[in-house]
């Protein structure tokens, strides 16, 4: 079992849509949370990052974590065709430098 | 403000043959990642360096890679000799510190053939 497990995706949903993406983990250290988006051809760029349980929302994003199930997630509202990426989540431990990324979804927004 | 800035952003070579990718971090970040990310899955960490210190290299294949960041600002990533298996895209990141605003630079892309 990997330490970071995604749903594979791909995931195509309309303009408009609510975008769900989730990560699953096994290591309950994990403290700090994040997501990255990664355009095709391009570095990752951070998102959003989260520290331990909660919610936290930035515009048309929010994450959520749930540290009891070892389960964070990243809603999108109002998805747009320039959300279209594929989304990493990455951990790390409370005072570690090393986050572990997920293998990433790909998301397509279809006009 | 420039990005973290990676070169050559595309590298073919032939197996066997030494390669090597640069890294320009963004002004001022103390810590430098180098990341290796193969095709449909997540960066995974070969090197962090803190200033000119290799903080944490375990994960790096040390018989054919090698690194450096001279005066702990640029960094040179090198793998000597080169195998089929090595072909990915390598991820120069920095940050100022700790685990938050890590930025990523457009990574290179090698293909050993």
């Amino acid at each position: 079992q990997k330490e970071v497990e995604q749903d594979p995706g791909p995931l195509s949903v309309p303009e408009g849509a609510i975008v769900s993406l989730n990560c699953t983990y096994s290591n309950s250290a994990f403290q700090y949370f994040m997501w990255y988006r990664q355009y095709s051809r391009k570095g990752p760029e951070l998102l959003m990052y989260t520290y331990s349980s909660g919610n936290k929302e930035d515009g048309r994003f929010t994450a959520q974590v749930d540290k009891s199930s070892k389960y964070i997630s990243l809603f999108i509202r109002d998805s747009q065709p320039s959300d279209s990426a594929t989304y990493l989540c990455a951990m790390s431990a409370l005072g570690g430098q090393n986050f572990v990324f997920g293998p990433g979804t790909r998301l397509s927004v279809l006009p | 403000e420039a990005g973290v800035v990676q070169s050559p952003r595309y590298k073919i070579i032939e197996k066997k043959q030494p390669v090597a990718f640069w890294c320009n971090p963004i002004s001022g970040h103390n810590t430098l990642y180098w990341y290796l990310q193969n095709l449909g899955q997540g960066p995974e960490l070969l090197i962090r360096y803190e200033n000119e210190e290799a903080v944490d290299d375990s994960q790096l294949p040390k018989d054919r890679f090698s690194a450096e960041r001279l005066k702990g600002v640029d960094s040179t990533l090198k793998i000597q000799p080169a195998e089929l298996g090595d072909s990915a895209v390598y991820l120069c990141a920095s940050s100022l510190g700790g685990d938050r605003d890590v930025f990523f630079g457009q990574g290179t892309r090698l293909t050993v053939v």
